[in-house]
């Protein structure tokens, strides 16, 4: 089945700085790449997702890229503010409508203003 | 529109108790799913129905049971609580479909003395 790798484990930045989060996939059927925000006390929430038929999307200060024939996906966040500090977590699917996602093991960002 | 909802919020329980957890959606989605997140493991899949009257095992079933009576709600039993199901569980729900949207609800915070 799919394994989805996650890293850095905790990352922290400066306001106004960018940061980056990187995963890997081992299931080279899996297409759709969802990243959710976590804050904290609150559920898990969509901030952008990624299907294999692309290689990058852009939503505002968020972006992520997709390379799969290295099978890694990244989110990059630009211009950081403080409501930016959470838990980040990328999953990976296949197309087969009743696959699971499978979550990477999540990634807490710290701002620091 | 509710979306998804939990039942209880929190809870304490003995070991031994046994206890249902209620998840409810008014989305008319048809996949549900319930996770275990424990800090640093991330989003762990339990088990998970594609449709009313259907359920199928996650990464980590022991212990758990479920049911899918009726496509809006879907069930977790804990007939025998560990306090290694000491956890905060989520449910969530999709429409069918490789790419739709996954929503989680508020989450449960269950502990087992």
């Amino acid at each position: 089945g799919e394994n989805v790798e996650q890293h850095p484990s905790t990352l922290s930045v400066q306001e106004g700085d960018s940061a980056v989060i990187k995963c890997t996939y081992s299931d080279s059927a899996s297409n759709y790449f969802p990243w959710y925000k976590q804050e904290l006390g609150k559920r898990p929430q969509l901030i952008i997702d990624i299907r294999s038929n692309v290689g990058e999307k852009k939503d505002q200060r968020i972006a992520v890229t997709l390379n799969k024939t290295a099978k890694h996906f990244s989110l990059h966040i630009t211009e950081t503010q403080p409501e930016d500090s959470a838990v980040y977590f990328c999953a990976g699917s296949m197309n087969s409508g009743n696959t699971p996602l499978v979550f990477g093991k999540g990634t807490r960002l710290s701002v620091i203003a | 529109n509710a979306g998804v909802t939990q039942t209880p919020k929190f809870r304490v329980l003995k070991t031994g108790q046994s206890m249902t957890l209620l998840c409810a959606q008014d989305m008319n989605h048809e996949y549900m799913y319930w996770y275990r997140q424990d800090p640093g493991m991330g989003l762990r899949l339990i088990h998970y129905s594609v449709g009313e009257g259907t359920t199928a095992k996650g990464e980590v079933p022991d212990g758990y049971n479920v049911s899918r009576l009726k496509k809006q709600n879907f069930l977790l039993g804990l007939e025998s609580a560990a306090p290694s199901q000491t956890s905060v569980y989520f449910c969530a729900s999709r429409r069918a479909g490789s790419t739709d949207t996954q929503y989680f609800g508020p989450g449960t915070r269950l502990t087992v003395l």
